[in-house]
C-alpha cells in the first residue's frame, strides 16, 4: 500500500528559503518508471504542479517557477526533498507529494498548509 | 504552457441527475504517434487531496464507480456523472500531460 507525507515549517517569513519532505512507503525510488512529484493549492484556488524526480534522478520544474525551485532524492530512506527560495505571501499554499504511475499523480499525500508571513 | 479552461466554474445537480464538466485545452493534447489524450480528471472532496478518477481522457481509474465517465478528444474533453449521488459533492479538475502538467482551475459540483 502505498502512503506519502509531507512535513516542514508551516510558517516561513517572507524571503526565505522553505524545505519540504516527502516520506513515502509500498514502493521504491530506485524501480524504473517511478516518479515523485510536488503540487500545491493556494486556499479555495486550483492546483499548480511544481517539480518532479524520476527514478534516475531525471528532475522536471514548472517553467515559471523553476529558477526557485530544487528537487532532490535519498533512496535510502525513501525521502524526495523540495526548497524553494525567496519565499512570498502569494507562495502561501498546501503543499502535496504524489506518486507518479505512467505520468500520472495516482497516490497523494494529505498535503501541509505552508504561510507565509512575517 | 498549455491552459485548460473548465466550464462551468460551479454547477449544481439535483440527486440521480447527470452532471457535466467539459475542460478545454489551449493546444491539442492527442498524441498522434499512439493516438492517447494526455487527460486526467480529479476529484478533491473538502479537506482532502486530489484522487485520480480518470486518465487518458476516458480510462476508469481502478475503483472509481463506472457512473463516472470521460470523453472527448484533441482539446476537447467532457466528464460525466451519470446519475449523482450526495458523495460525489466535490470540486473537479482535469489536467493534460501532454507537455509537463497544468490544471484546469476547478469546477465545484453540489446539490440542487
Amino acid at each position: 500500500q502505498i502512503t506519502l507525507k509531507e512535513s516542514g515549517p508551516t510558517l516561513v517569513k517572507p524571503t526565505q528559503t522553505l524545505t519540504l519532505t516527502c516520506t513515502f512507503s509500498g514502493f521504491s525510488l530506485s524501480t524504473s518508471g517511478v516518479g515523485v512529484g510536488w503540487i500545491r493549492q493556494p486556499p479555495g484556488k486550483a492546483l499548480e504542479w511544481l517539480a518532479l524526480i524520476y527514478w534516475n534522478d531525471d528532475k522536471r520544474y514548472s517553467p515559471s517557477l523553476e529558477s526557485r525551485l530544487t528537487i532532490t532524492k535519498d533512496t535510502s530512506k525513501n525521502q524526495v526533498v523540495l526548497t524553494m527560495t525567496n519565499m512570498d505571501p502569494v507562495d502561501t499554499a498546501t503543499y502535496y507529494c504524489a506518486h507518479r504511475r505512467v505520468q500520472l499523480f495516482d497516490y497523494w499525500g494529505q498535503g501541509t498548509l505552508v504561510t507565509v508571513s512575517s | 504552457d498549455i491552459v485548460m479552461t473548465q466550464s462551468p466554474d460551479s454547477l449544481a445537480v439535483s440527486l440521480g441527475e447527470r452532471a457535466t464538466i467539459n475542460c478545454k485545452s489551449s493546444q491539442s493534447v492527442l498524441y498522434s504517434s499512439n493516438d492517447k489524450n494526455y487527460l486526467a480528471w480529479y476529484q478533491q472532496k473538502p479537506g482532502q487531496p486530489p484522487k485520480l478518477l480518470i486518465y487518458w481522457a476516458s480510462t476508469r481509474e481502478s475503483g472509481v464507480p463506472d457512473r463516472f465517465s470521460g470523453s472527448g478528444s484533441g482539446t476537447d474533453f467532457t466528464l460525466t456523472i451519470s446519475s449523482l449521488q450526495a458523495e460525489d459533492v466535490a470540486v473537479y479538475y482535469c489536467q493534460q500531460y501532454y507537455n509537463s502538467y497544468t490544471f484546469g482551475q476547478g469546477t465545484k459540483l453540489e446539490i440542487k
